[in-house]
Formats: structure tokens, C-alpha cells, sequence
């Protein structure tokens, strides 16, 4: 069965320190996707970002990054230079290629940012 | 473009009560998901549908019906509401395969109370 746990359900960060949000996921697929999106308090999902079980490189878009180590299944993702609009809630989803009914979410990481 | 647009924002039912949530895209997008949230926890996905005219079940469709009407829109169905469907309501819709490797965008979700 697919599995996705994020272990830290809370995390306080310095504004402009880096932060690192765990997930890790099982699967037995070959084939998968992993997603981030942030859930600020407003309630809206926005996509930070996304790698490819098959993508050699780690995926970054702009100050995200995702620390991808596929023989340990985790898929962590990186903000540089955290800012106060970063406080939100964090999930990571693991979606198969050609399944949907696959998708699975993580419960979440709420992070918030002092200033 | 409006994205995804969801309505109503709110709605208060009572038990046993019926509703249908409607949801539609304008990015031309395949694939489209209905998803729930409850407090404190990740998305579940109630029903996907691949293409115009299919739908298939997720992780959580009991007590929902799904319909794709056209490419545009893909309305969630309650046919007789229980106090355990109270939870916010997001629909989703992404390009390409349902489930695949491409972003998937959401509405602004709506926010569902059965008494």
C-alpha cells in the first residue's frame, strides 16, 4: 500500500534561516510523482513544486528546493532564506503515473516564521 | 483566466439534507478531482475523472455521486448529507493524464457544515 508521512507536525523557523520539511513515502511503483504545495491560512493549495521518480536531478524553483534520495523513499523540501509569508501548512503528495485513485497526502507540517 | 472556481464558498446543511457542489476550470485540463479536507489533516481524494464523460473512485467516495458534465465541469453530489461529510470540499483540475506528473490547480474550496 502507498504511504506518505510527514513527521513533524509543527516547525518554528528565525526569518531568513533555511528550513528543511521531512516526507517520506512507500510505494511499491517504479513509476511516481512527489508534490509539495503550501496551504496558508486563507485556505487556497498552491504548487511549490515537483520531482519525478525518474528525474536524475533535484527539482528547485526559486528559494524551494527538494532533496530527493529515492533509495531512502524521502523527498524533503528545502526553503532558503525563509520569509514571514512562509508561514503556512506544507504537504507533500505522492501521485502513481497512471493512477489517480493512487493519490495519497501527507497530514501536513504547519511552519511559522519569527520575525 | 478564473482558474478553478468553486461554488457555493459556504453552506450549512442539515442531516439527511441533499446538494450538489459545482466546479469548473477554463484551462482546457483533462482531468479533474474532488478532494476533502477535514481539520487537521491532509487532502483525500472522493472521486477523479479522467476525461470528459469517465469518472472513477479515490480514496474516500462513499455517501458521494460525481458527474463530468463537459470538459469544463465536474459537479460532487450529496445525496443524503451526514454529519461526518462536514469538512472542507476542494476541486482540482491538472493537464494531461489523471494523477500524472503535471500540476494539479485547485479552487478556492468550499466549506461544508452538516448538522
Amino acid at each position: 500500500a502507498q504511504k506518505i508521512t510527514q513527521t513533524q507536525p509543527g516547525m518554528f523557523v528565525q526569518e531568513k534561516e533555511a528550513v528543511t520539511l521531512d516526507c517520506t513515502y512507500d510505494t511499491s511503483d517504479q513509476s511516481y510523482g512527489l508534490f509539495w504545495y503550501k496551504q496558508p491560512s486563507s485556505g487556497e493549495m498552491i504548487f511549490l513544486i515537483y520531482q519525478g521518480s525518474y528525474d536524475e536531478q533535484n527539482a528547485t524553483e526559486g528559494r524551494y528546493s527538494l532533496n530527493f534520495q529515492k533509495a531512502r523513499k524521502s523527498a524533503n523540501l528545502v526553503i532558503s532564506a525563509s520569509q514571514l509569508g512562509d508561514s503556512a501548512m506544507y504537504f507533500c503528495f505522492l501521485s502513481r503515473g497512471s493512477s489517480a485513485s493512487k493519490i495519497i497526502f501527507g497530514s501536513g507540517t504547519r511552519l511559522s516564521i519569527r520575525p | 483566466n478564473a482558474g478553478v472556481t468553486q461554488t457555493p464558498k459556504f453552506q450549512v446543511l442539515k442531516t439527511g439534507q441533499s446538494m450538489t457542489l459545482q466546479c469548473a476550470q477554463d484551462m482546457n485540463h483533462n482531468s479533474m478531482y474532488w478532494y476533502r479536507q477535514d481539520p487537521g489533516m491532509g487532502l483525500r481524494l472522493i472521486y477523479y475523472s479522467a476525461s470528459e464523460g469517465t469518472t472513477d473512485k479515490g480514496e474516500v467516495p462513499n455517501g458521494y455521486n460525481v458527474s463530468r458534465l463537459n470538459k469544463r465541469e465536474f459537479s460532487l453530489r450529496l445525496e443524503s448529507a451526514a454529519p461526518s461529510q462536514t469538512s472542507v470540499y476542494f476541486c482540482a483540475s491538472s493537464d494531461g493524464l489523471a494523477g500524472g506528473n503535471n500540476e494539479q490547480f485547485f479552487g478556492p474550496g468550499t466549506r461544508l457544515t452538516v448538522l
